[in-house]
């Protein structure tokens, strides 16, 4: 157990729907991540929040958005899901934002859009 | 833009036997892991990687790290059926914006059979 936390842990909603993924870091870690893995792309990087604060943005699509509240909790908000949106989430904390901190992933929530 | 190429991508092991897994990086990076995943199931680290030349071993496993060749290599030593899944490497780059945020290989899944 790594510590983060991830709620759902799965997902099954339509096409055209809105959900929302929420991840609570380890205690003390200051740094969330949000990745995406699918049959097709694999695992890549979605956002990193630090301190509530956008520090790095990947291959994000515009119907995605996420935030990162004042407890450090996240929150990763997809709308006008398509069905290749199905994909396991992760959410990932670290202490710092930087490249020397390691992250720690979440179980992830398991998201299918039918 | 860096970019992370794991193979083989798939691996049919007996018992027994030895094998490699190779990860290649297309840009600097200040440090490599390399990480365990079950099916369904979230990312589990193995080993982190920090400098040029760096081997660290665990059970079976073991970790080494060329920089100057930007290659990692996983190195499975008898292998027993416990070891079978998929394992990536990932890279951090080096400075600039990549702050946090991990480029993964496509990962190698790996069966080991008796």
């Amino acid at each position: 157990d790594s510590g983060v936390t991830q709620t759902p842990k799965h997902l099954i909603t339509a096409t055209g729907q809105r959900v929302t993924l929420r991840c609570s870091p380890r205690s003390g870690d200051l740094s969330v991540y949000w990745y995406q893995q699918s049959l097709d792309q694999g695992l890549q990087f979605l956002i990193q929040y630090y301190n509530g604060e956008e520090r790095a943005k990947g291959n994000i699509l515009e119907r995605f958005s996420a935030q990162q509240f004042p407890d450090l909790h996240s929150e990763l908000n997809l709308s006008s899901l398509e069905l290749g949106d199905s994909a396991l989430y992760f959410c990932a904390s670290s202490v710092g934002a930087g490249l020397y901190n390691e992250q720690f992933f979440g179980p992830g929530t398991r998201l299918t859009v039918l | 833009e860096l970019k992370v190429e794991q193979n083989p991508l798939f691996l049919s092991m007996q018992e027994g036997k030895n094998y490699t897994i190779y990860c290649n990086y297309s840009t600097t990076s200040d440090r490599l892991y390399w990480y365990r995943q079950d099916p369904g199931k979230s990312l589990e680290s193995l080993f982190v990687l920090l400098s040029n030349g760096a081997v660290k071993q665990e059970g079976r496993l073991m970790a080494s790290l060329d920089t100057k060749a930007r290659l990692s290599t996983l190195h499975i030593t008898a292998a027993v059926h416990d070891l079978s899944a998929t394992y990536f490497c990932a890279s951090v780059g080096a400075g600039g914006t990549s702050y946090g945020k991990l480029t993964f290989g496509q990962g190698t899944i790996l069966t080991v059979h008796p």
